[in-house]
């Protein structure tokens, strides 16, 4: 199993520029994240997700929008990057939602906003 | 009340030293408390959990200690090994849903395990 993958691992966007990244699970969990981290930081949930065509925000969900049209992969839009968005962005997935069974996180997207 | 605060900051010790790392809630609901080991250029990885029912759970070097009371639980790692150094996150989670449902992070430690 690929667990949680996501894509790109590497970007490098302009101030203004739009990109979607990707995130595909195979474990069949219901439940999806989207975090950024930042060096002190720590975790910050951008969105969430608790099914198939749900989504919620998180903690810092401006400058973002996400979608689950399916229950396997979430998205996750910058319409316009700033460098503040400058960051590691990892997703996670979990069978239930206080993840009882443990967060899968994926190895991460670091994108670069110039 | 939705934070967790963890410290330290960073951490070094030497190879057979027992790093110890320390997490504080409020949040009274919150009864699920796991810890995730991270390595550079990777994601977070389930380390260890445990949940307020029981004061110590042990997997192999790892041991997390809790303290109800007190609202405190640590991170210790026996006879710790430069294949340790990594950056070790705890968290708190409630099985009350709402905005509680998810995952709470603290903002990590980095350890260093010196050979």
């Amino acid at each position: 199993n690929a667990g949680v993958t996501q894509t790109p691992k590497f970007r490098v966007l302009k101030t203004g520029q739009s990109m979607t990244l990707l995130c595909a699970q195979d474990m069949n969990h219901e439940y999806m994240y989207w975090y950024r981290q930042d060096p002190g930081m720590g975790l910050r949930l951008i969105h969430y997700s608790v099914g198939e065509g749900t989504t919620a925000k998180g903690e810092v969900p401006d400058g973002y929008n996400v979608s689950r049209l399916k229950k396997q992969n979430f998205l996750l839009g910058l319409e316009s990057a700033a460098p503040s968005q400058t960051s590691v962005y990892f997703c996670a997935s979990s069978y239930d939602r206080t993840a009882n069974y443990g967060y899968t996180f994926g190895s991460g997207t670091r994108l670069t906003v110039v | 009340q939705q934070q967790v605060k963890q410290s330290p900051q960073s951490l070094i010790v030497q190879k057979g030293g027992i790093p110890i790392i320390n997490c504080a809630y409020e949040n009274t609901a919150f009864d699920y408390f796991p810890w995730y080991q991270q390595f550079p250029g990777k994601g977070p990885a389930l380390l260890i959990a445990i949940r307020p029912d029981v004061s110590e759970k042990k997997e192999g070097r790892f041991t997390i200690s809790f303290n109800k009371s007190a609202k405190q639980f640590s991170l210790h790692i026996m006879d710790s090994q430069p294949g340790d150094s990594a950056t070790y996150f705890c968290a708190a989670g409630s099985n009350y849903g709402g905005s509680q449902g998810n995952l709470i992070f603290g903002k990590g430690t980095k350890l260093s395990v010196k050979p």
